[in-house]
């Protein structure tokens, strides 16, 4: 089976510019993460959906981060304007409320680097 | 608001010996403790679970669980090379589905 698969894998752009980050998660999960990873602060979460709801998004930096799950097999993270402090690797993960609640399976992550 | 607390190392060890990374965390309603591994340039993955207070064994590792000092650990037994890797310890609170991650230990096992 396939895995949870983001895109694009590497992405650099310049400060103000739009970024869209994808995902598709494994078939069959109900849950879908959106995470940030940096050296300083680890793997922060951003945003929760549970069939394609947003339930958590406290993690969202601000308004210039957005998150949408159209149905269960997509889901998107904008960043506009982008800024150079955005730069991280963005994982995507899914998981399933029915199995080991807390068992997670990542994407290979979509390394942004903002100039 | 929930923390979860790792030495973020590194962690260095001979080949063969025992590696022991701990992780402390601060909601004592927390029910279900991970242990995922990440290889450099890489994406986490799920090595150990463990929810009763105790010792729980699989194969090399083993995970430790003591809900009264709010700390789980994980042990390597005969350490590998490619053990080596950051470790990142995760904590759920009961009737929440988002773990909280620690920052990870990185591990380095060293011939």
């Amino acid at each position: 089976d396939a895995g949870v698969i983001q895109s694009p894998r590497h992405e650099v752009t310049e400060m103000g510019q739009e970024v869209t980050l994808r995902c598709k998660p494994i078939s069959g999960h109900n849950s879908l993460f959106w995470y940030r990873q940096t050296m300083m602060r680890g793997l922060e979460l951003l945003i929760y959906f549970n069939n394609n709801v947003p339930i958590d998004d406290s993690g969202m930096p601000e308004d210039r981060f957005s998150a949408k799950m159209p149905n269960a097999s997509f889901s998107t993270l904008k960043i506009q304007p982008s800024e150079p402090r955005d730069s991280a690797v963005y994982f995507c993960a899914s998981s399933t409320t029915t199995g080991l609640t807390g068992e997670l399976f990542f994407g290979e992550g979509s390394r942004l680097t903002v100039l | 608001q929930k923390e979860v607390e790792q030495n973020s190392g590194p962690l260095s060890v001979p080949e063969g010996a025992i590696a022991s990374l701990n992780c402390t965390y601060s909601d004592r309603g927390s029910q279900s403790f991970f242990w995922y591994r990440q290889y450099s340039g890489k994406s986490p993955e799920l090595i150990m679970f463990i929810y009763s207070n105790g010792d729980k064994e699989d194969g090399r590792f083993t995970a430790q669980l003591n809900k009264a000092s709010q700390y789980v650990s994980l042990l390597i037994r005969d350490s590998q090379p490619s053990d080596s890797a950051t470790y990142l310890c995760a904590v759920l609170s009961g009737g929440s589905y988002i773990p909280t991650f620690g920052r990870g230990t990185s591990l380095i096992v060293h011939p």
